[in-house]
């Protein structure tokens, strides 16, 4: 099956800096890649997603980039704020034909951001 | 104001013992799966369900089992519990034909098996 794999595992930034978070899969098959946000207790939440039909995706401070020939995928947050402190998730899924929208999942990213 | 339901959110079993973790969801959607998050595995696939069928399976022990009573519900019933099985079971679902068929996460069941 497909893996993904994420990094760094820890990020620490200062207030108003940019951080990047980077992901990388295996099959060439995968053709969605969403990101998600978890705060502590809370359920991951949708935060920007990505097809593979383009390569850049913005969303106000989020950005997505997408290299489908090195099969490389990024979250770049652009002027961090405290409230971005949180556990990111990459996630790709490949395309089955079915009804299924099984996503494999990154390891996760510990975002925190200090003012 | 949740529109996929999990309960309990909180649940504490002895080794052995049998439990079921409830969803459901009210989002329309016709799939509807099941993933596990603890220390070891963050956010691991476990089943899915389209139309009440199973589609897919990734998990290799069949002390878990799914079960769909109705298009928007997908409970999954845990037998002989072991505390390795300690984990936040989340329920998830989206809507299969939609362009980006986004997958949406209720709030989880923290289970801890003694």
């Amino acid at each position: 099956g497909e893996q993904v794999e994420q990094l760094p595992s820890i990020l620490r930034v200062q207030e108003g800096s940019s951080a990047s978070i980077n992901c990388s899969y295996e099959d060439s098959a995968s053709n969605y890649f969403p990101w998600y946000k978890q705060e502590p207790g809370e359920n991951p939440k949708l935060i920007i997603d990505i097809r593979s039909n383009m390569e850049r995706k913005q969303i106000q401070e989020l950005i997505v980039l997408l290299d489908k020939k090195a099969k490389r995928f990024s979250l770049h947050i652009t002027d961090t704020q405290p409230g971005d402190s949180a556990m990111y998730f990459c996630a790709a899924r490949v395309n089955s034909g079915g009804s299924n929208a099984k996503l494999t999942f990154g390891k996760g990213t510990k975002l925190s951001v200090k003012s | 104001d949740p529109k996929i339901i999990q309960k309990p959110k909180y649940l504490v079993a002895v080794t052995g013992s049998e439990k079921i973790l409830i969803c459901e969801q009210y989002l329309g959607h016709n799939a509807m799966y099941w993933y596990r998050q603890s220390a070891k595995k963050p956010l691991e696939f476990m089943f899915s369900y389209s139309y009440q069928k199973l589609m897919d399976n990734q998990t290799a022990s069949s002390r878990f089992q799914p079960q769909s009573s109705k298009k928007n519900h997908l409970d999954l019933q845990i037998t002989a519990l072991k505390p390795d099985d300690s984990a936040t079971y989340f329920c998830a679902s989206s809507h299969p034909g939609q362009s980006n068929e986004r997958l949406f996460f209720g709030h989880g069941t923290k289970l801890s098996v003694l």
